[in-house]
Parts: structure tokens; C-alpha cells; sequence
């Protein structure tokens, strides 16, 4: 079967850096992207990859390994609104996406 | 502003009962979904429609059905409510399915059967 596994919850310090990591296995791959979600609200894209590697988006960063099967979510400088879930997703041979449950990251002062 | 709007944000209502969400979009996208996210948070894909034709139908009863009249609308009909439909019904949208494309969400239709 396929599936995505992500930590169910992490904390983290304002100003502080957080690794959220995905792992996967599905049947092919065509990309994986990264969703943020507000509570009561829906998702945002954040970041998408394709190649293995690091991709840099301000404060945000996503990294793949297609080899491990491994994706993680870096935030830097944590601020108060990064508290949200972050959801890892996959697409696979069939053009589908896969998701995984969400990672729900608080924040402390 | 350009969105995927859904209507009802909220509805209540008793088991057995029919009802339909309305999705519209005005991003210009060929590629509708519906997508169910239960109390575990997991997004799971219902549907989805490209240029209003069915292309993903996903394991779902067959109470739920989806009708897409033009590429800009989708909507959900669910009849014979049952206590398990309870959940946060997503619409969303996309330009194609492959590449970097992206899902634009509606801001979700939370369903509350008793």
C-alpha cells in the first residue's frame, strides 16, 4: 500500500529553527509538496519538489532524498503564526496525490 | 478575488437527511476536487473532475455524487446522511495534474450530521 508518515505533533521556541520530516512509499513518484494548514482553515501550498535537493523559500526551506524516500520541512525564525499543521504529500505514478496525516507544530514564546 | 469559494462554511443537519455543497472557482482551472478530511485530519480525495469530466472516484458510497456543470463549478449532493459523514468536506482546483501544479483550496464545509 502506500503511505506517508509524518510526526503526529512537535513543539518548538519563537525564534527558533524546527525539521519536520516525511517519509514515504508509493507507487511511483512525480513530486511532493508541502501544505500548511491553519486550524479551521484551509491548505496552503508552501513548497514543492521534484529533484533531490534543497529548495529555499524565505524563512521556509524543503528538502527530498527520492532515494530514501525522505522529505523535510525546514522553518527558520519561528514566529508565534507558523502554529499550524504542515502536511507532506506525494504524487504518485497515477498523477494522484497522496497525503499524509499532518504534522501539528505549536509554538512557545 | 480570485478563489475557490464553497457554501455552506457550516451545516448542521439529522441523519437521512439529503444535502449539497456548492464549489465554484474563478482561477481559470480545469481541474476540480473534492477532498473529506475527518476528525484524524487525513485529506482524503473523493473526486475530481477535469474540464467536467470524471476522472478520480475515489472508493466512495455511492450517496455521494458529484455534478460538475461547467469547468468552474463542482458540487456535492449527499443523500441519506449518515453519522459517519460527519467532516470537513474541501473543494479545491488546479491547472492539470502534472508538474508543479498547484491545489487551490475553498475554505472547507464542516458537516455535522446527527
Amino acid at each position: 500500500g502506500q503511505n506517508i508518515d509524518q510526526p503526529t505533533e512537535m513543539t518548538a521556541t519563537e525564534g527558533a529553527i524546527v525539521q519536520i520530516n516525511c517519509t514515504y512509499q508509493t507507487s511511483g513518484f512525480n513530486g511532493l509538496f508541502w501544505y500548511q494548514q491553519h486550524a479551521g482553515e484551509a491548505p496552503t501550498f508552501l513548497s514543492y519538489n521534484v529533484l533531490d535537493g534543497l529548495e529555499e523559500k524565505g524563512r521556509f526551506s524543503s528538502f527530498l532524498s527520492r532515494s530514501k524516500g525522505y522529505s523535510y520541512l525546514l522553518l527558520k525564525e519561528l514566529q508565534m503564526k507558523d502554529s499550524a499543521s504542515y502536511l507532506c504529500a506525494v504524487r504518485d505514478s497515477n498523477y494522484q496525490l497522496i497525503w499524509g496525516a499532518g504534522t501539528k507544530l505549536i509554538i512557545k514564546p | 478575488d480570485t478563489a475557490v469559494s464553497q457554501t455552506p462554511k457550516y451545516l448542521v443537519t439529522q441523519m437521512g437527511n439529503d444535502k449539497s455543497i456548492k464549489c465554484e472557482q474563478n482561477l481559470g482551472h480545469d481541474t476540480m476536487y473534492w477532498y473529506k478530511q475527518d476528525s484524524k485530519k487525513f485529506l482524503k480525495i473523493m473526486f475530481s473532475y477535469n474540464n467536467k469530466e470524471l476522472i478520480i472516484n475515489e472508493t466512495v458510497p455511492n450517496r455521494f455524487s458529484p455534478k460538475s456543470p461547467d469547468k468552474a463549478h463542482l458540487n456535492l449532493h449527499i443523500n441519506s446522511l449518515e453519522l459517519g459523514d460527519s467532516a470537513v468536506y474541501f473543494c479545491a482546483s488546479s491547472q492539470g495534474v502534472s508538474g508543479a501544479n498547484v491545489l487551490t483550496f475553498g475554505a472547507g464545509s464542516r458537516l455535522t450530521v446527527l
